[in-house]
């Protein structure tokens, strides 16, 4: 299957700090991309969509380069409670599973 | 809110044995999946299903089996269960056509 590769990390910034991650994936047919967000030994959770003209929530802004086929997560002034692994997801058009990147751990440090 | 609830939060179970795992959503999703999640290797795929009774076989099917008699409830079975499938077996389930998944808590089985 297809893959979807990320930086593993850890990235370890203190608080406050602006961070992002870039994901790549191989599918070039694929059209739907997430952020989901994975605490210590708990599920993932649906952190954000991410579309053609980028999509902002909050302090996370989520941009999809679709010539580069990458997206990426920018977290701004990161606080503590951001620590977790970020997992990358891309589907391809008319599927209904997703490929998982194996995730980009975060350490935000006081 | 979408809930996805799974039968055990830990699980430890002796070579051999046979291993039910359970899974119900509350949300009316048509697809259901396994997932296992090992250090390093990420969300591994092992079963999906889109209807009732319909199952498929996702990336690493070998030594799982699974059931869906009801809309809301995808189990795993593990026939004969061996130490390499000690793991963290999360279940997901999605709308017919989004690919969002919604994640159980996940079950953490060691097989001794």
């Amino acid at each position: 299957r297809k893959e979807v590769e990320q930086d593993p990390g850890p990235f370890n910034v203190p608080e406050g700090a602006t961070v992002a991650f870039n994901c790549t994936y191989s599918n070039s047919a694929s059209q739907s991309f997430f952020w989901y967000r994975q605490d210590c030994r708990k599920e993932p959770k649906l952190l954000m969509s991410v579309y053609s003209s980028g999509n902002e929530d909050g302090r996370f802004t989520a941009q999809l380069n679709r010539a580069s086929q990458y997206i990426s997560l920018l977290i701004r002034d990161s606080k503590l409670s951001d620590s977790a692994t970020y997992l990358c997801v891309a589907a391809s058009g008319g599927s209904y599973i997703p490929t998982f990147g194996r995730g980009t751990s975060l350490i935000v440090h006081p | 809110d979408v809930k996805v609830t799974q039968s055990s939060r830990y699980l430890v179970k002796r070579t051999g044995e046979k291993v039910f795992l359970e899974c119900v959503q509350d949300m009316d999703h048509e697809n259901m999946f396994w997932y296992r999640q090992d250090p390093g290797l990420g969300l591994r795929l092992i079963y999906f299903s889109y209807d009732v009774k319909m199952k498929e076989k996702g990336d690493i099917p070998e030594g799982y089996s699974v059931s869906r008699e009801k809309k809301e409830r995808f189990s795993l079975i593990l026939e004969s269960a061996s130490t390499n499938q000690t793991s963290m077996y999360l279940c997901a389930s999605s709308l017919l056509d989004r690919a969002e998944q919604y994640f159980g808590p996940g079950t953490r089985l060691t097989v001794t």
